[in-house]
């Protein structure tokens, strides 16, 4: 399977614990996004990346979360000192390297705050 | 308010039947437009991409573009059992590459 890929699918944590999550894009993909979807809301987004410069952030991401991409492949979301309300979705996509170019989403990681 | 509004259903329908799903959006600097499909537990999948107003038609699927109104809609020709999923608009605006969504309509087509 080519398609996007992201690690772990679900991840119970306790409060107050780090979390990291990992998102393979498609091979030769430029631009990585990630998304959070909370229960019953589309998908909001949080960063994004062409290669392995973090081009823009989300007010949504408070200084508790980090992104990395370290070489232009895969990506890493760090979440330190999780709280409930962090509990979501958290969806990733990769494109190619046009604005125009669609944006493929991985299944995404479940994550839920005890 | 949200910048994309969107009915988030359940909207119910019998097998064959013609669906058509609508969102409405506040910024008039969007220029593209796109539908994508969510099945649950799964990522979005893109199943239309418009730019500007007018419509695009791929199969059993339309989308229609009115920018005068800000409105959007999809519609869904003989609808199936495997349309039920929940249906998420998106737009961007030019020069940007990050989607705004909205919360999304769930699709129930009962055989």
């Amino acid at each position: 399977d080519t398609g996007v890929s992201q690690d772990p699918r679900h991840k119970i944590t306790k409060r107050g614990q780090n979390v990291t999550f990992r998102c393979d894009p498609i091979s030769e993909h430029n631009r990585l996004y990630w998304y959070r979807q909370t229960l019953g809301q589309g998908p909001e987004f949080l960063t994004y990346f062409q290669n392995e410069a973090q081009l823009e952030k989300s007010r949504l991401l408070s200084d508790r979360f980090s992104a990395e991409r370290p070489k232009g492949s895969f990506s890493t979301l760090e979440i330190q000192r999780t709280e409930q309300g962090d509990s979501a979705m958290y969806l990733c996509a990769s494109s190619l390297s046009d604005l125009d170019d669609e944006q493929f989403f991985g299944p995404g990681t479940r994550l839920t705050v005890l | 308010q949200k910048e994309v509004e969107q009915d988030p259903g359940p909207l119910s329908v019998p097998e064959g039947a013609i669906v058509s799903l609508n969102c409405t959006y506040s910024n008039s600097a969007f220029q593209y437009f796109m539908w994508y499909r969510q099945y649950s537990r799964k990522g979005p999948e893109l199943l239309m991409y418009t730019y500007s107003s007018g419509n695009k038609e791929d199969g059993r699927f339309t989308a229609q573009v009115d920018k005068s109104s800000k409105y959007i809609s999809l519609f869904i020709r003989d609808s199936q059992p495997s349309d039920s999923a929940t249906y998420l608009c998106a737009t961007r605006s030019s020069g940007y590459s990050t989607l705004t969504f909205g919360k999304g309509t769930m699709l129930l087509v009962s055989p």
